[in-house]
């Protein structure tokens, strides 16, 4: 599976749109992006995915570039909720069946 | 829904001890995988089952450590003379079976403390 790289860590005022950047510039054309988010002490939980298009559900947006090598979650209005640790994963479509998680993005919404 | 089940949430234990987790997955889920995570890292891959098939162990399991899915339902995951690098959240997730997007939904995970 291709390889993330996101920041360490990111601050962002209550009420505003997050913007969480992920590159995953070797990213191939069967991998999916996927974005988990795992609150302090508790389980990872899934965001949203996608493979080419953006995609948007009640959580959160995606959107992908156009050549696939980069993509942006973005939380429409942060609240102190969405504070969490936030991980941009790809993955196969076939095969290999587990998410290999990185370090993440240590998202802090400030009041 | 109950979501992914996991028992005991804490365990302390002494060096040398066994210990056994348990998770119990979404019902319908057939593909269940357990991970670990230590403080400041991300949840690292341990092992997975499709029904009761063990089909992929990471080399972070060692000869300590055994998971079994006996009915292809719940899961056990087992650690033999615990060592104090054991000390992690153990995290197990189920899935459904799909070829494309896999979404894993995860337990809240069993923190061992190994004194």
């Amino acid at each position: 599976d291709a390889k993330t790289t996101q920041p360490t860590s990111m601050d962002c005022a209550e009420g505003r749109a997050a913007n969480l950047p992920c590159n995953h510039s070797t990213i191939s054309g069967n991998e999916y992006v996927y974005w988990y988010r795992q609150i302090h002490s508790q389980g990872p939980q899934y965001i949203i995915h996608g493979l080419k298009n953006n995609e948007t559900n009640e959580m959160a947006s995606l959107i992908i570039t156009e050549d696939r090598k980069s993509s942006t979650l973005i939380l429409p209005h942060a609240t102190l909720r969405d504070t969490a640790v936030y991980y941009c994963i790809v993955r196969s479509a076939f095969g290999n069946e587990k998410l290999t998680f990185g370090t993440g993005t240590r998202l802090t919404i400030i009041p | 829904d109950t979501g992914v089940s996991q028992d005991p949430r804490h365990k302390i234990t002494k060096r040398g001890q066994n210990v056994t987790f348990r998770c119990d997955p979404i019902s319908e889920h057939n593909r269940l995988y357990w991970y670990r995570q230590t403080l400041g890292q991300g949840p690292e891959f341990l092992t997975y089952f499709q029904n009761e098939a063990q089909l992929e162990k990471s080399r972070l399991l060692s000869d300590r450590f055994s998971a079994e899915r006996p009915k292809g339902s719940f899961s056990t995951l087992e650690i033999q003379r615990t060592e104090q690098g054991d000390s992690a959240m153990y995290l197990c997730a189920s899935s459904l079976p799909r070829i494309g997007a896999n979404v894993l939904t995860f337990g809240a995970g069993s923190r061992l403390t190994v004194l």
